[in-house]
């Protein structure tokens, strides 16, 4: 059973259009994440949610937002896509971001081409 | 602004012998640190842990060492094995239990 799974997994689309990535998680924990990996390879966090309440937002246009109907649930549109988007997107999930003893589980990653 | 670092971009080592993954940083008010492995394809996968207020943790093969006055932090990996092959993240917490990630270093252990 995939602890975080997300979908696609490999996502090419044209420039200026919208899409969506799924993450859900059957892992029962309280926060989910989502990070890109840019061509650099730095991981860097965009959102964190808390039982579906927002508690991290780092400085991500405006194009991408995140939903989350319920907890285990935590998925990512983007709107008008850039060539700059092109990039690799982890979602995560941890019990509870305070104890960080387990770490996060990551999803295997969907790899967004923009062309 | 790169408050985790890995300088190192690659690493290898023979079978058997240690593997000493490296990473600093600069942000005195991490409090969490951790280490990822990740093979390709496939998301990172958590390895170890460590509090600011230890300097050592061990977990089977791993051990991480934390030296709070040189900002610096180490995964020992003892006996290397070939399947632990894969690039390593070396990761601290800040503040709103926000992970700032290094750049990883590719680990590559020869049979």
């Amino acid at each position: 059973d995939t602890a975080v799974s997300q979908t696609p997994k490999y996502l090419v689309t044209q420039m200026g259009n919208d899409k969506s990535i799924k993450c859900e998680q059957n892992l029962g924990h309280d926060t989910m994440y989502w990070y890109k990996q840019d061509s650099k390879k730095f991981l860097k966090i965009m959102f964190s949610y808390n039982n579906k309440e927002l508690i991290i937002n780092e400085t991500v246009p405006n194009r991408f937002s995140p939903k989350s109907p319920d907890k285990a649930h935590l998925n990512l549109h983007i709107n008008s896509l850039e060539l700059g988007d092109s990039a690799v997107y982890f979602c995560a999930s941890s019990q509870d971001p305070g104890r960080l003893i387990y770490g996060y589980t990551f999803g295997s990653g969907t790899r967004l081409t923009v062309v | 602004d790169q408050q985790v670092k890995q300088n190192s971009p690659s690493l290898s080592v023979q079978e058997g012998r240690i593997s000493i993954l490296n990473c600093d940083y600069t942000n005195s008010m991490f409090d969490y640190f951790l280490w990822y492995k990740k093979y390709p394809a496939e998301g990172p996968t958590f390895l170890i842990s460590i509090s600011s207020i230890k300097d050592k943790n061990e977990d089977g093969r791993f051990t991480v060492f934390l030296n709070k006055s040189a900002k610096h932090l180490s995964l020992h990996i003892v006996p290397s094995q070939p399947g632990d092959s894969a690039v390593y993240f070396c990761a601290a917490r800040g503040s709103n239990y926000k992970l700032t990630f290094g750049k990883g270093t590719l680990l590559t252990v020869n049979p």
